[in-house]
C-alpha cells in the first residue's frame, strides 16, 4: 500500500514570495504519478500540477513547479510570487500508472498568503 | 462544459434516516469513485467503478454502499448514516483512455448527520 506524508500542517508567506510545501511518499511501485491539488475555501479540488515518475525533468506549471527526487521519494512544490489567491489547501496525491485509478493523498498543508 | 456534478451540496439528517447523494459526469468516462474529506486525513476512497456494473471497495466502504447502472451516474448511497460519517464528499471521474491521468472532481457535498 501508498502512503503519502505532508508534515508541514500549515504555512504562510508574505505575498511576492516564494514558499515550498513538502512531500514524501513511500511505494514499492516503479511506474506512478505524482500530484499537487489545490482546495480553496471554495472546496473545489484544482489540479496544480503533475509529475510521472519515469520522467527525470521536474514539472513547471507558470508560477508553480516540483522538485522530485525518486529515490528520495520526495515530492516538493515550490511556488515563486506567490498571489493572494494561492491561499488554500493543498493536497500531494499518489496514483499508480496501472490499478484502480486511486489517488492516495496527504492530510494537507493549509497554506496562507499574507498581503 | 465537461463536468461533474453532485447533489444535494449540503445536507444536514439524523441518524439511520437513508440518504443518496447523487454524481453526474458529462465526459463519457469509464473510471468513478467517491472520497471523503476529514480534518487530518486528507481525501480517503469510499468505493470506486472502472464501468457499468463493476464497482469495488475503497479503503473506507463501511457504511456506504454505490452502484452504476449507467456510464454517466455513480450514486453514492448511505442506509443507515451515523455521525461518524459527517464529512465532505467528493465524486471523481477519469477517462479509462491509457495515459489519461487527470481525475475531474465534482464540487463536494457537505453531509452532517445528527
Amino acid at each position: 500500500a501508498q502512503t503519502v506524508t505532508q508534515s508541514q500542517p500549515e504555512m504562510s508567506v508574505q505575498e511576492a514570495e516564494t514558499v515550498t510545501l513538502s512531500c514524501t511518499y513511500d511505494t514499492s511501485e516503479n511506474n506512478y504519478y505524482l500530484f499537487w491539488y489545490k482546495q480553496p475555501p471554495s472546496r473545489q479540488m484544482i489540479l496544480v500540477i503533475r509529475q510521472e515518475a519515469y520522467k527525470q525533468q521536474n514539472a513547471t506549471e507558470n508560477r508553480f513547479s516540483v522538485n522530485f527526487q525518486k529515490a528520495a521519494k520526495s515530492f516538493s512544490l515550490k511556488i515563486s510570487d506567490s498571489q493572494l489567491g494561492d491561499t488554500a489547501m493543498y493536497f500531494c496525491a499518489f496514483m499508480k500508472f496501472f490499478g484502480n485509478e486511486k489517488l492516495t493523498f496527504g492530510t494537507g498543508t493549509r497554506l496562507t498568503i499574507i498581503p | 462544459e465537461a463536468q461533474v456534478t453532485q447533489n444535494p451540496r449540503y445536507l444536514i439528517t439524523v441518524t439511520g434516516k437513508k440518504l443518496t447523494v447523487t454524481c453526474s459526469q458529462n465526459m463519457n468516462h469509464e473510471y468513478m469513485s467517491w472520497y471523503r474529506q476529514d480534518p487530518g486525513l486528507g481525501l480517503r476512497q469510499i468505493y470506486y467503478s472502472m464501468n457499468v456494473e463493476v464497482t469495488d471497495k475503497g479503503d473506507v466502504p463501511e457504511g456506504y454502499k454505490v452502484s452504476r447502472k449507467e456510464k454517466r451516474n455513480f450514486p453514492l448511497i448511505l442506509e443507515s448514516p451515523s455521525p461518524n460519517q459527517t464529512s465532505l464528499y467528493f465524486c471523481a471521474s477519469k477517462s479509462g483512455t491509457s495515459g489519461a491521468y487527470t481525475q475531474y472532481f465534482g464540487p463536494g457535498t457537505r453531509l452532517t448527520v445528527l
